[in-house]
């Protein structure tokens, strides 16, 4: 069974800070790999794909790849409230399928 | 206009009832999916399809049934509806004619309550 790992949070950061998010998975021929940010009853909305290991960065986000360590993440520098929402990593394998994890719920406090 | 719709947003239902959703996209994607969510369990894979002729189970299709009528339209249908298929459900769309990603997007969702 193909997995995809999150910390369900939720996860508490100050506004200004950065708000780090970890997702690990199962499945060591995964190809791509996915952050979405989805707002309480609303659909995901993608914010950052990656493919290669390394970091890359767009605006306030990083995505973080380790495929050794089977390992992803997003960093959000200068969180702001409206940051506040769960976020959901997705990792595509090597055939055809894409699996989300439950997704991490993130809170910016002012 | 949204790239991805679906029909009706939200609707409540009674148990038994047949119910179908509905789903359009102008993104030209060849591949369309319906998920559902409920709290806690993340999205679930219901139907997908790779093209018009081609309609695959995910991992939780019993209960449902899905038709392809065009690339652009994908329905999800509930032929007896009952109270533990109360939840949101999405549609999704990629395009993997141009190989990886295969990125998907998602519609706005629909809320359906069974009683």
């Amino acid at each position: 069974q193909k997995e995809v790992e999150q910390n369900s949070g939720p996860l508490s950061v100050p506004e200004g800070a950065i708000a780090s998010l970890n997702c690990t998975y199962s499945d060591r021929v995964s190809q791509s790999f996915f952050w979405y940010r989805q707002y309480s009853g609303k659909s995901p909305e993608l914010i950052m794909s990656i493919y290669s290991n390394g970091d890359k960065e767009d605006g306030r986000f990083t995505a973080q790849l380790n495929k050794a360590s089977q390992y992803v993440s997003l960093l959000i520098r200068d969180s702001q409230p409206s940051d506040s929402a769960t976020y959901l990593c997705a990792v595509r394998d090597g055939g055809f399928k894409t699996i989300f994890g439950a997704g991490t719920r993130l809170f910016v406090k002012a | 206009d949204a790239d991805v719709t679906q029909t009706p947003r939200n609707r409540i239902t009674k148990t038994g009832k047949r119910i179908m959703l509905e789903c359009s996209q102008t993104k030209g994607h060849d591949r369309m999916y319906w998920y559902r969510q409920d709290p806690g369990l993340g999205l679930r894979l219901i139907y997908y399809s790779f093209d018009v002729k081609d309609i695959n189970k995910g991992e939780i299709s019993d209960g449902y049934s899905v038709s392809r009528q065009a690339q652009a339209k994908f329905s999800l249908s509930l032929e007896s509806a009952i109270p533990n298929q109360t939840a949101l459900y999405f549609c999704a769309t990629s395009d993997f004619r141009g190989g990886y990603p295969d990125t998907q997007y998602f519609g706005p969702g629909t809320r359906l309550t069974v009683l």
